[in-house]
């Protein structure tokens, strides 16, 4: 089994619908992240949370909201999907390097959502 | 601000020639970098980091990096390329800023 896994890996839907996206793991991290991919523009952060109390906005919060329901799950919620929300999303968990205060992380296959 | 630029869009080289995937970056405080190689249709994955110590850090399937404090740059670089290294580089610093992704064709 994967150690990020996030469900659905596809989907189809209407604009003005909610969508709620899930993620998963299994590696023990604190820390998990939800990201945006757009072709030519990388990937960019939504939200992050470093543990079940903290959540934080990213670079493009607006229009996304976020839960931390255990260590292990951190779910995305569109409220009221529109087009230009169409895109790939990853959730990412890292750890802490010692002193560091930052880490690599480790990414889901990703979740295709397309709003219609 | 804090950004992380990748110039190139496509890099073509041939199988067993070496190829370079360029980065800059423009940080405040330390510049933790990263390297993640992404498949089509997969996650990212890890492939190299550079926190501190030396310039020249070594990562995943051959892979190194030179870390430029004086260019600002975070070059990614392989001595001999394959075919299977075809894949799109991201550049990043910590786990907030990405570059726009490089894509890799080696062709045989």
């Amino acid at each position: 089994d994967a150690d990020v896994t996030q469900t659905p890996r596809n989907r189809i839907t209407k604009t003005g619908k909610r969508i709620m996206l899930e993620c998963s793991q299994t590696k023990g991290h604190d820390r998990m992240y939800w990201y945006r991919q757009d072709p030519g523009l990388g990937l960019r952060l939504i939200y992050y949370s470093f543990d079940v109390k903290d959540i934080n906005k990213g670079e493009i919060s607006d229009g996304y909201s976020v839960s931390r329901q255990a260590q292990a799950k951190f779910s995305l919620s569109l409220e009221s999907a529109i087009p230009n929300q169409t895109a790939l999303y990853f959730c990412a968990t890292s750890d802490e390097l010692a002193g560091e205060n930052t880490g690599e992380l480790f990414f889901g296959e990703g979740s295709r959502l397309t709003v219609l | 601000a804090q950004s992380v630029a990748q110039p190139e869009d496509q890099v073509n080289v041939a199988e067993g020639n070496p190829l370079t995937v360029k980065c800059t970056y423009s940080v405040s405080g330390n510049p933790y970098l990263f390297w993640y190689v992404q498949y089509p249709n997969r996650g990212l994955q890890f492939l190299l980091k550079y926190i501190t110590g030396d310039n020249l850090v070594k990562g995943s399937y051959g892979f190194e990096a030179e870390f430029n404090k004086s260019q600002t740059s975070f070059h990614l670089k392989k001595p001999s390329a394959l075919v299977s290294d075809s894949a799109l580089y991201f550049c990043a610093v910590r786990e907030i800023y990405f570059g726009s992704g490089t894509k890799l064709n080696v062709k045989p």
